[in-house]
């Protein structure tokens, strides 16, 4: 069964720190990986995705993917209270005719004023 | 710009009862899919369709049927509601392939 693994938290940081979101996955198969922002009773928005490994940065954000340790990463720089919300970390595999999304059940992340 | 549209937003039933969840996207995407999430548990796929006129079962299809109407909309049918499926329900779209999939208000569902 295809996993992926978050710590589920709740992370706290302060104000202007940086915010490291940790994810782990099973299927070795797994060619891209994306970076929900899920609010309190709102759907999940896409903040970022990446292919390849290493690191890529969009804005105060920047994700790695370490394929060989099947690790995903999510820093937030700067984090600022607006950054409060859950964070799903998902893979994208093969399974039947088409890509599927595996999700992880997320981090909450509250950034202290 | 509306992107994915879920109707209704929220509906409550009576155990046994049935009721079909609506979904309409106007991105011209292949690819439509259907999720529930439930507390802790993260989003579960329960059906897709990865083109127009295919749909096939995802990781909790139990209780559930699907439609693929046309290339714009996915329903799907809850033909005799259980507690079990209390739930939100999120459709979401995507080009397909690697591309990244886009997601719709949701629809929050509680059965009685």
């Amino acid at each position: 069964q295809k996993e992926v693994e978050q710590n589920s938290g709740p992370l706290s940081v302060p104000e202007g720190a940086i915010a490291s979101l940790n994810c782990t996955y099973s299927d070795r198969g797994s060619q891209s990986f994306f970076w929900y922002r899920q609010y309190s009773g709102k759907s999940p928005e896409l903040i970022m995705f990446i292919y390849s490994n290493g690191d890529k940065e969009d804005g105060r954000f920047t994700a790695q993917l370490n394929k060989a340790s099947q690790y995903v990463s999510l820093l937030i720089r700067d984090s600022q209270p607006s950054d409060s919300a859950t964070y799903l970390c998902a893979s994208l595999g093969v399974s039947g005719s088409a890509r599927q999304l595996t999700f992880g059940s997320g981090t909450q992340l509250t950034v202290l004023p | 710009n509306a992107g994915v549209t879920q109707t209704p937003k929220f509906q409550v039933l009576k155990t046994g009862q049935s009721m079909t969840l609506q979904c309409a996207q106007d991105m011209n995407h292949n690819s439509m899919y259907w999720y529930r999430q439930d507390p802790g548990m993260g989003l579960r796929l329960i059906y897709y369709s990865a083109s127009e006129g295919t749909t096939d079962k995802g990781e909790v299809p139990n209780g559930y049927n699907v439609s693929r109407l046309n290339k714009r909309e996915f329903s799907l049918r809850l033909e005799s509601a259980a507690p079990s499926q209390t739930s939100v329900y999120f459709c979401a779209s995507s080009e397909g392939g690697h591309q990244p999939q886009h997601f719709g208000d949701g629809t929050r569902l509680s059965i009685l």
